[in-house]
């Protein structure tokens, strides 16, 4: 199995222009997960899907950012208007989820994102 | 809410000491425990998991055990490697609930 796929691994942008991170989770798993990591506010669940519906967004930091799954195979998290502050690594992690019982999440490698 | 408290790093350590990094969590009921490890420049990847009281989860050298009583698992592994320095994160989730609460990590250098 190829893993948690994210693209892209690094992305360089200026201030005020439009973000869109990608990921493929593993084939069969019906739970995605976007997570921000940064030095000062560790690991943070920003929002995650169950068979493809939005089901908390709370994490979500303001309405500068969206999240989309618009099949079982893909989802996108948009920044727009990115700001330098936005600057971290960005993973995602899919997980089997069955009613009942629980499952580790297994992440992606990341897409480091640097906003100047 | 549930919530979970790992020792602050960084934990410095010689080759082939013994390791241990503490992880204590409060919540409801019987949460399902796991310890993820996150190399330089990677995702973090599951390295054991423990699913009930009393369950050891062991995986490369490393074994942690589901304490109910003491509401801890804490990370052991009784000879450490170069190749081990890492942030280890503890989480748990409950059955039935898809989300994973994280401690804030625990970074590991070891030394030659």
């Amino acid at each position: 199995d190829a893993g948690v796929i994210q693209s892209p691994r690094h992305e360089v942008t200026e201030m005020g222009q439009e973000v869109t991170l990608r990921c493929k989770p593993i084939s069969g798993h019906n739970s995605l997960f976007w997570y921000r990591q940064t030095m000062m506010r560790g690991l943070e669940l920003l929002i995650y899907f169950n068979n493809n519906v939005p089901i908390d967004d709370s994490g979500m930091p303001e309405d500068r950012f969206s999240a989309k799954m618009p099949n079982a195979s893909f989802s996108t998290l948009k920044i727009q208007p990115s700001e330098p502050r936005d600057s971290a690594v960005y993973f995602c992690a899919s997980s089997p989820t069955a009613s009942g019982r629980s499952y580790e999440q297994y992440f992606g490698p990341g897409t480091r994102l640097t906003v100047t | 809410g549930d919530s979970v408290t790992q020792m602050e790093g960084p934990v410095t350590l010689s080759e082939e000491a013994f390791l241990t990094i503490n992880c204590t969590y409060t919540a409801t009921g019987y949460p399902s425990l796991f310890w993820y490890v996150q190399y330089p420049g990677e995702g973090l990847q599951l390295l054991l998991k423990a699913t009930k009281a009393d369950d050891k989860g062991s995986n490369k050298g490393f074994e942690a055990t589901y304490r109910k009583e003491t509401t801890s698992f804490h990370l052991e592994k009784g000879s450490v490697q170069v190749s081990d320095s890492a942030v280890y994160f503890c989480a748990l989730t409950h059955s039935g609930y898809s989300t994973l609460t994280f401690g804030k990590g625990t970074m590991l250098l070891v030394s030659p």
